[in-house]
């Protein structure tokens, strides 16, 4: 039974260009969350996505990002126009309907040049 | 040795012996408790986990106590080895786990052979 999976892992990105981050969930978990992490700091949570709908983006900057999880395919976290301070690891969790726990995927290192 | 959540974010601890890390959480409505180890450059991977409605519980090797008094959460590590060395996040959130994860800053756990 694979993990979480995201890609890519890495991914380097100039100033005013778009970023677009894949995270497809374990089988069976039609919930999904993205999280980012700052060096030498905690996960703070961004958005949490079931099928087809935004459940909370209360921690999604409200300007250039954007999240999506569609009834086929993979969850996709878009940053338009990328900044330095965006420079960062996303993190994806998933879990299954009611409460289980999250597991997380290898992450996405964001960089902006 | 023992580490007091937030305020000491180390930890160095010879191989064999039995090492504690400590974190304080903020929302007395928090329900759900989950521990992570995070290695350099991977995701966070789920260590064990407690609900509100009990006050101690143990994995292999691991154990978690949680205090709702004084909001206080610790997880203890027996014979800690040195494939322990990790980052230890607590994670806090409501409703049962179904919400997003609210993560404390983390203990560096370093583990001398």
């Amino acid at each position: 039974n694979a993990g979480v999976m995201q890609n890519p892992r890495h991914l380097v990105r100039r100033r005013g260009q778009e970023a677009r981050l894949r995270c497809s969930p374990m089988k069976g978990h039609s919930h999904v969350y993205w999280y980012r992490q700052l060096p030498e700091e905690g996960l703070k949570f961004m958005v949490y996505l079931q099928k087809e709908n935004i459940i909370d983006e209360s921690g999604m900057p409200k300007e250039r990002f954007s999240a999506e999880f569609p009834k086929e395919g993979p969850s996709i976290l878009r940053i338009q126009q990328v900044v330095r301070g965006d420079s960062a690891a996303y993190f994806c969790a998933s879990s299954p309907p009611g409460p289980y726990t999250q597991y997380f995927g290898p992450g996405t290192r964001l960089t902006v040049l | 040795g023992e580490s007091v959540g937030l305020h000491l974010p180390t930890l160095s601890v010879q191989e064999g012996d039995n090492s504690i890390i400590n974190c304080a959480y903020s929302n007395s409505a928090s329900d759900y408790f989950i521990w992570y180890k995070q290695e350099s450059g991977k995701g966070p991977q789920f260590i064990i986990d407690i609900r509100s409605n009990m006050d101690k519980r143990q994995g292999q090797r691991v154990t978690v106590l949680l205090n709702k008094t004084v909001k206080h959460l610790s997880l203890q590590i027996a014979a800690t080895q040195p494939g322990d060395s990790a980052v230890y996040f607590c994670a806090e959130t409501a409703q049962g786990g179904s919400e997003k994860l609210v993560f404390g800053k983390g203990t560096k756990l370093t583990v001398n052979p």
